[in-house]
Formats: structure tokens, sequence, C-alpha cells
């Protein structure tokens, strides 16, 4: 199973909104609601933010948010605060029972 | 509060055999699916492993398929992943993986990992 494709970076202004893109195919993004979200700063273990492509665990902001359509994912910051800054990872359920990640994209907020 | 706690990761040569451990307190473990994840330096995530809360039901990556065996003792609290064959494309942190949804193997399938232990390192090298 291939990885998702994620942009290498993205990035905002605090305040501002960012989305980032999760692309995958019809056998994994675009074949199930099962996209996750994850955080990870530097040299700590991802946290995840959102899962079955739009809801959110508890204690995650609702700054966060997730959409998708077709084959591809996206999650939203919105009001970016410096803490955001951080890599994120989406994932899918994919068609042969596996799970799925993305290459991963550094946020950084100027 | 759940807590997960890796250990086992160890320098070893290709071809060889690790088995890391992952301690679980703070919850009733049998009662949810676990997994294994791995992050090789400077890279991404990758799924390895998922098992049931029973462990009855265990599902592997493509990558480690008859190398890398999950498994789990439900009497102590313990999570374990056998590795054979190690190849230096092995080399990674691995990370201990809980969901807090339930005890099926598909919450760690449909990405609903909401726990995570530190990791330990594996390096596979010659």
């Amino acid at each position: 199973q291939s990885a998702l494709t994620q942009p290498p970076s993205a990035s905002g202004s605090p305040g501002q909104s960012v989305t980032i893109s999760c692309t995958g195919t019809s056998s994994d993004v675009g074949g199930y609601n099962y996209v996750s979200w994850y955080q990870q700063h530097p040299g700590k273990a991802p946290r995840l933010m959102i899962y079955e492509v739009s809801e959110r665990p508890s204690g995650v902001p609702d700054r966060f948010s997730g959409s998708k359509s077709g084959n591809t994912a996206s999650l939203t910051v919105s009001g970016l605060q410096a803490e955001d800054e951080a890599d994120y990872y989406c994932s899918s359920y994919a068609d042969n029972k596996s799970l799925v990640f993305g290459g991963g994209t550094k946020l950084t907020v100027l | 509060e759940a807590h997960l706690v890796e250990s086992g990761g160890n320098l070893v040569q290709p071809g060889g055999s690790l088995r890391l451990s992952c301690a679980a307190s703070g919850f009733t473990f049998s009662s949810y699916a676990m997994g294994w994840v791995r992050q090789a330096p400077g890279k991404g995530l990758e799924w390895v492993s998922a098992i049931s809360g029973s462990g009855g039901s265990t599902y592997n990556a493509d990558s480690v398929k008859g190398r890398f065996t999950i498994s789990r003792d439900n009497s102590k609290n313990t999570l374990f992943l056998q590795m054979n064959s190690l190849r230096a494309e092995d080399t990674a942190l691995y990370y201990c993986a809980k969901t807090s949804y339930g005890s099926g193997v598909s919450y760690i399938l449909w990405g609903q990992i909401d726990q995570w232990g530190l990791g330990t390192l594996v390096t596979v090298s010659s």
C-alpha cells in the first residue's frame, strides 16, 4: 500500500487559517470515512487530532477541523497559534485491511 | 490515565531478531485494541501491526508480513512485537499505540489511535 500524499510544508501567520491536503485513492481515502489526522511536535509522540474525517477527540480545540472530497482529505487549522507549529500526518484505512499514513506536512507559524 | 512504556529496542545485525514489549497501566488492558507504529529517523509514521483486545485478531503491514508477530498477554497487561529476519529498513523508533474506542482491531486500522508510548529505538546494522 503506497503512502498518502501530503505537501511537505505549509505555513501561516498567527490568527490565519491554513489547510493541509492528503490525497489517496479510491482504495483508501476515497473508499472509506476513516481518515485521521495526527499532530507531532519534535521529539514527542503523535497526538490524534481528527478521526472519521471530521470528528474531534475530547480535548482537541475546535480550531482543528477535517473534511473530505473524493480521494482527498483536508485538515484546516483556524486561528493559528504558535503552539500549532508541528508535523501533521494523515492516515486512512485501506482496502487490504491496513492503515496507511501520509508522508507528513511541516506546519510553520510565521 | 493510560500509561504505555516500551522496551526491548537495541542494535541488532541484519537477519537478527528482537522482541519488543509494551507495559500498559491505568486502564483495563483487555478491553482495548493495541498496535505498533514505527518512525524511521527523520521520516514519517508507518503502521506495523494491530491486535484486538482478546488477541484473537491480528493484522500486519505488508512490509513486515511473515517476519513480525504481534501478541499480547492480558494477564500481564503487556503487548509484544516479535521481530525476525530484521533488515536495515526496519531501523526506527517503535511506538506502542492504543485506541480508547474499543476492543475491535478495526479501531486501530481505522486510525483511532489516541494514546502512544514514548517509543523504543531499533537499529539494524552490521
